[in-house]
């Protein structure tokens, strides 16, 4: 069965310091990938998406993902992180046969200043 | 830019009523969705539409029903609300099943 696996509930970085979110998806085709950021108090925005192609895809706000297909991981990096980007991240896999988006449990970051 | 709206930020309602919640999206996309979020659990897809009058369920359908008379509103439907309906609940939109989803502020929804 499709899911995906965020593996951290949450994670306290510092402003200014790199971040990285960690995401394992299990798909047995070509997948689909995104990464979605919530806000509080706002609903879901793409932060960036892996279709085909460069395996290092960029996103808005300095975001960037890396698609590793030997380890099924699609892991969200930042080199420098602000406070505004205090939010949840979901990490998501797009199921052709099912029509269907499967998100994962998210990743909740904190910035302490 | 996409704009998807729902009709309540906040509501509260008690077990047994009939509860709708309204979604409308204004970039004529064909499909729109409905999702639960539950702490640990992320984003549960309960239903989907890719055109008008036509639905499919989720992963949990069960409790809720759906209604897509127009284009650009999505409705969902809990025909009688029970206290493990509360959640926040989530309508998105978009131009098809694997491309960006666009998703509104969110309904959280408290059942008494």
């Amino acid at each position: 069965a499709q899911s995906v696996t965020q593996p951290d509930i949450h994670i306290t970085v510092s402003e200014g310091a790199s971040l990285e979110l960690r995401c394992n998806y299990s798909y047995g085709a070509t997948p689909y990938l995104f990464w979605y950021v919530q806000s509080p108090g706002q609903g879901l925005q793409l932060l960036l998406k892996y279709f085909s192609g460069d395996t290092l895809v960029q996103g808005i706000k300095g975001f960037e993902a890396e698609f590793k297909r030997s380890q099924s991981s699609f892991n969200l990096r930042k080199p420098s992180v602000h406070w505004s980007d205090a939010a949840e991240y979901f990490c998501a896999v797009g199921v052709t046969g099912g029509f269907k988006t499967i998100f994962g449990a998210g990743t909740r970051l904190f910035v302490k200043a | 830019d996409v704009k998807v709206t729902q009709s309540s930020r906040y509501l509260v309602k008690r077990t047994g009523e009939k509860v709708f919640l309204e979604c409308v999206q204004d970039m004529d996309h064909e499909n729109m969705f409905w999702y639960r979020q539950d702490p640990g659990l992320g984003l549960r897809l309960i239903y989907f539409s890719y055109d008008v009058k036509m639905k499919e369920k989720g992963d949990i359908p069960e409790g809720y029903s759906v209604s897509r008379e127009k284009k650009e509103r999505f409705s969902l439907i809990l025909e009688s609300a029970s206290t493990n309906q509360t959640s926040m609940y989530l309508c998105a939109s978009g131009t098809g099943v694997l491309e960006t989803q666009y998703f509104g502020p969110g309904t959280r929804l408290l059942v008494l």
